[in-house]
């Protein structure tokens, strides 16, 4: 079963603005990742950022995560055409056993128009 | 390097024949994974491998066997293809499945079985 949801399903932007958009997940986590897939290719890490952080940078990325609501955002600043992917939050369950396996969430479809 | 390669890049398929999808990985990393991509579904875990000589099931493993032929190469096989099984199939490796980091994929199969 899906662990992580994404909201909203799409999103749709002018270029040079922000993006934001939304991961929930179920259980407890060791820690939550970002990856963005470009149509058509495989997906591409972009932050981790663990369970006893609440938010880290990465260039134009800005990743929050709040373990009490089982949630995190991405934040994507100054956004650019060559933004335009799907963004998938993936997370680890604690008690999964030996082996941390990422349970995928839906996705986010940005376009962000030039 | 050339990170994780996976042939072939598309296929199409009669239902009820085989065939076997290579993916092989030159970062010298113990871990390797197979996911299935359907539409609305974000990602789902067919098979891993924590090292070479083991191989274990995901969420969705019916229907394929794998084998770690050796620390490079995670293969996945359809014995009897199915309409279902119609998706985009991404193999990923990482370092080491005992704590979770980042995992690399490769560009992905477009499977279609008629």
């Amino acid at each position: 079963s899906q662990q992580g949801e994404e909201d909203p399903q799409a999103l749709s932007i002018q270029e040079g603005e922000n993006a934001t958009m939304n991961c929930s997940y179920k259980t407890s986590i060791n820690n939550l990742q970002w990856y963005r897939q470009n149509s058509g290719r495989g997906l591409v890490h972009l932050i981790l950022i663990r369970s006893n952080e609440r938010e880290k940078h990465s260039g134009r990325l800005r990743v929050t995560l709040d373990t009490s609501k089982k949630s995190s955002s991405l934040l994507i600043t100054a956004s650019r055409a060559a933004d335009t992917a799907s963004y998938f939050c993936a997370t680890d369950a604690i008690g999964g056993g030996a082996t941390n396996k990422l349970i995928f969430g839906t996705g986010t479809l940005l376009a962000v128009q030039p | 390097n050339a990170g994780v390669t996976q042939t072939p890049k598309f296929q199409v398929l009669k239902t009820g024949q085989s065939m076997t999808l290579q993916c092989a990985q030159d970062m010298n990393h113990n871990s390797m994974y197979w996911y299935r991509q359907d539409p609305g579904m974000g990602l789902r875990l067919i098979y891993y491998s924590a090292s070479e000589g083991t191989t274990d099931k995901g969420e969705v493993p019916n229907g394929y066997n794998v084998s770690r032929l050796n620390k490079r190469e995670f293969s996945l096989r359809l014995e009897s293809a199915a309409p279902s099984q119609t998706s985009v199939y991404f193999c990923a490796s990482n370092v080491d499945s005992s704590y979770t980091d980042t995992q690399y994929f490769g560009p992905g199969t477009r499977l279609t079985v008629l």
